[in-house]
């Protein structure tokens, strides 16, 4: 069965704290992995998509990175700006379409 | 350029009520979405629509219904309302299949 699991599902930081989230996912046919961040009552916002095992993509603090089994966001010296909720999502071959299967996400909080 | 609206932001229906939560976009995308999101849980996808006039049901889409008459929009209806529908509703769309996916703000729906 197809599945996405992240961890943890919730994270303290202190800013300037670097860290990583996981997300680690079992799909057969995997076509790509996205990351998505999503604050509180908004709609997920994109962030980045990796397709093949050993692609990284960067934005300002943060960089994503994929393997066979599992995806990282590694966080640089977070800011409070950077509290939110992060989706991981993979995208799998589902009959007639290709569907997008979302992990629970990671809550992340980042204190002065 | 408003991207993706929904209407409305909340809701509270009484069971067995119906009523239509409003999608629109206006980046002439194609591929639409609607997805339900629950605490502690990932998004599932309900419905999604590959062009005007095509539809098809995603992994829940019982006691749900849509139609896709424009490119612009893709309302949701709810027959007879349940407390299992209580959710986070969100709309979606891209202009791939599933790829740089742009949501909506949500509808809270409440059914008591």
């Amino acid at each position: 069965e197809d599945q996405v699991t992240q961890s943890p599902e919730a994270l303290r930081l202190q800013e300037g704290e670097s860290s990583s989230l996981n997300c680690s996912y079992t799909v057969s046919g995997l076509r790509g992995l996205f990351w998505y961040r999503q604050d509180p009552g908004k709609g997920p916002e994109f962030l980045f998509t990796l397709y093949s095992a050993g692609e990284e993509k960067e934005k300002e603090r943060l960089k994503a990175t994929l393997t066979k089994k599992e995806s990282f966001l590694h966080i640089t010296a977070p800011k409070p700006e950077d509290s939110a909720t992060y989706l991981c999502a993979v995208q799998a071959k589902s009959g007639g379409y290709n569907k997008l299967i979302f992990g629970a996400g990671t809550r992340l909080a980042v204190h002065p | 350029n408003a991207g993706v609206t929904q209407t409305p932001k909340f809701r509270i229906l009484k069971i067995g009520q119906s009523m239509t939560l409003q999608c629109a976009q206006d980046m002439n995308h194609n591929y639409m979405y609607w997805y339900r999101q629950d605490p502690g849980m990932g998004l599932k996808l309900i419905y999604y629509s590959v062009g005007a006039g095509i539809t098809d049901k995603g992994e829940v889409p019982n006691g749900y219904n849509v139609s896709r008459s424009t490119t612009e929009d893709f309302p949701l209806r709810l027959e007879l309302a349940a407390p299992s529908q209580t959710s986070v509703y969100f709309c979606a769309s891209d202009g791939e299949a599933n790829t740089e996916a742009f949501f909506g703000q949500g509808t809270r729906l409440t059914v008591v």
